[in-house]
């Protein structure tokens, strides 16, 4: 799996637009981006994952540059529970079984 | 829906102790995980189990076992635990399908300290 750095904090006013920049030189044509986040102690939640095209859901925005070197993870209008710890994974793609590794990630932490 | 399970939530155990983490899932995954997670670190995996039937070691399997029970449960065993082992488990499921996107379910966790 390719191997992802991410900046180990940021912060973020709240309402403004939170971006987690996430690098991936080292990454495959057949392997996916995958963002989870881990709030205080809880169990990791999927956000959302994309392959090349820009992808967006209910929680976030996910934009991957054309290179595919690197991506953005975007929430829109930050609230205070969005502080976390946010995780950018690399990993191919199985319908069943998948070995996430996760690393250190990038805490985010949103201010009143 | 409850999703994944895990029991007990909290467990403080002696050295040499041993105990058995349980984690069930009620979504038919076929796929099981248990991870670890020490302070201020990532989560690594211990063991998982593709399917029904089939475990392997992850990244820290020593001083571990698991048992893949059916389908919905996997539960992890201490045989003897260490100071070293005092840490926050996390459990997790991924299923198959057309719909399946890779993302995996966690439960809350159980938070194991050995004195």
């Amino acid at each position: 799996d390719a191997k992802t750095t991410q900046p180990p904090s940021m912060d973020c006013a709240e309402g403004r637009a939170a971006n987690l920049p996430c690098n991936h030189s080292t990454i495959s044509g057949n392997e996916y981006v995958y963002w989870y986040r881990q709030i205080h102690s809880q169990g990791p939640q999927y956000i959302i994952h994309g392959l090349k095209n820009n992808e967006t859901n209910e929680m976030a925005s996910l934009i991957i540059t054309e290179d595919r070197k690197s991506s953005t993870l975007i929430l829109p209008h930050a609230t205070l529970r969005d502080t976390a710890v946010y995780y950018c994974i690399v990993r191919v793609l199985n319908t069943g079984f998948q070995k996430l590794v996760f690393g250190t990630g990038t805490r985010l932490l949103v201010s009143p | 829906n409850a999703g994944v399970t895990q029991t007990p939530k909290f467990q403080v155990l002696k050295t040499g102790q041993s105990m058995t983490l349980q984690c069930a899932q009620d979504m038919n995954h076929n796929s099981m995980y248990w991870y670890r997670q020490d302070p201020g670190m990532g989560l690594r995996l211990i063991y998982y189990s593709a399917s029904e039937g089939t475990t392997d070691k992850g990244e820290v399997p020593n001083g571990y076992n698991v048992s893949r029970l059916n389908k919905r449960e996997f539960s992890l065993r201490l045989e003897s635990a260490a100071p070293s082992q005092t840490s926050v488990y996390f459990c997790a499921s991924s299923g198959k399908g057309l719909a399946n996107t890779g993302e995996l379910f966690f439960g809350e966790g159980s938070r194991l300290t050995v004195l």
